[in-house]
């Protein structure tokens, strides 16, 4: 069955440094999507992606965050500059039309100290 | 502004032991809702989409169904292995969670 990979499971970074997050979205989709968890907290929407631009963004997502599609099959997220609240679980996602359901990947840790 | 609200916070049922979970929505514009089931240090799973008023859909043990303001996840006999988080998720111009319920069966 396919599904969403991401790469590295767990991230440790050190405060100031930058990140980024890859993810294999699902082959024939055509929207993908961040999302990112806080410990204990609810899944939060970052952005949406279609047709190598972003479509949608929340207020999270500002001038330290991008999101590129370097090749036909990866989706990065880049954190630029970390800090300490940027600690969570980050999920990437796919869908195959703009209201379908989303799939999402099994997330990257990303631990900033 | 747009609102997800998920009932209760967290949920002990014996196994067999059916019930529901809610989830009420304001929203401008539905687009779609989905269910999903989160284990501990994973991703959201889909479990299902409903796009209009009385629909419904099933699967194994689950069920779920919506309203024009809300939308129940029924969990018939449920097993310990669907002890989880579960999920609601509406999208507006995004996809906006729930806090989720926490479910937990006991053998």
């Amino acid at each position: 069955e396919p599904e969403v990979t991401q790469t590295p499971s767990h991230q440790v970074t050190q405060m100031g440094q930058e990140v980024i997050l890859r993810c294999v979205p699902i082959s024939n989709h055509l929207y993908f999507y961040w999302y990112r968890q806080i410990l204990g907290q609810k899944v939060e929407f970052l952005v949406s992606f279609y047709n190598n631009e972003i479509s949608e963004k929340s207020e999270i997502f500002d001038d330290q965050f991008s999101v590129e599609r370097p090749d036909g099959s990866n989706f990065t997220l880049k954190i630029r500059s970390t800090k300490l609240e940027d600690s969570a679980m980050y999920f990437c996602a796919s869908s195959e039309e703009v209201n379908t359901e989303a799939f999402f990947g099994q997330g990257t840790r990303l631990t900033v100290v | 502004e747009d609102q997800v609200t998920q009932s209760p916070e967290a949920l002990r049922l014996q196994e067999g032991e059916s019930s529901s979970l809610n989830c009420s929505y304001t929203v401008s514009g539905l687009r779609g809702l989905f269910w999903y089931r989160q284990d501990p240090g994973k991703g959201p799973e889909f479990l299902f989409t409903l796009y209009s008023a009385g629909e419904e859909k099933e699967k194994e043990r689950l069920k779920a169904t919506l309203t024009k303001k809300e939308s129940f996840l029924h969990i018939t006999a449920p097993k310990p292995e669907d002890s989880a988080t579960y999920l609601c998720a509406v999208r507006v111009d995004k996809i906006i969670f729930g806090k989720g319920t926490r479910l937990h069966i006991l053998p």
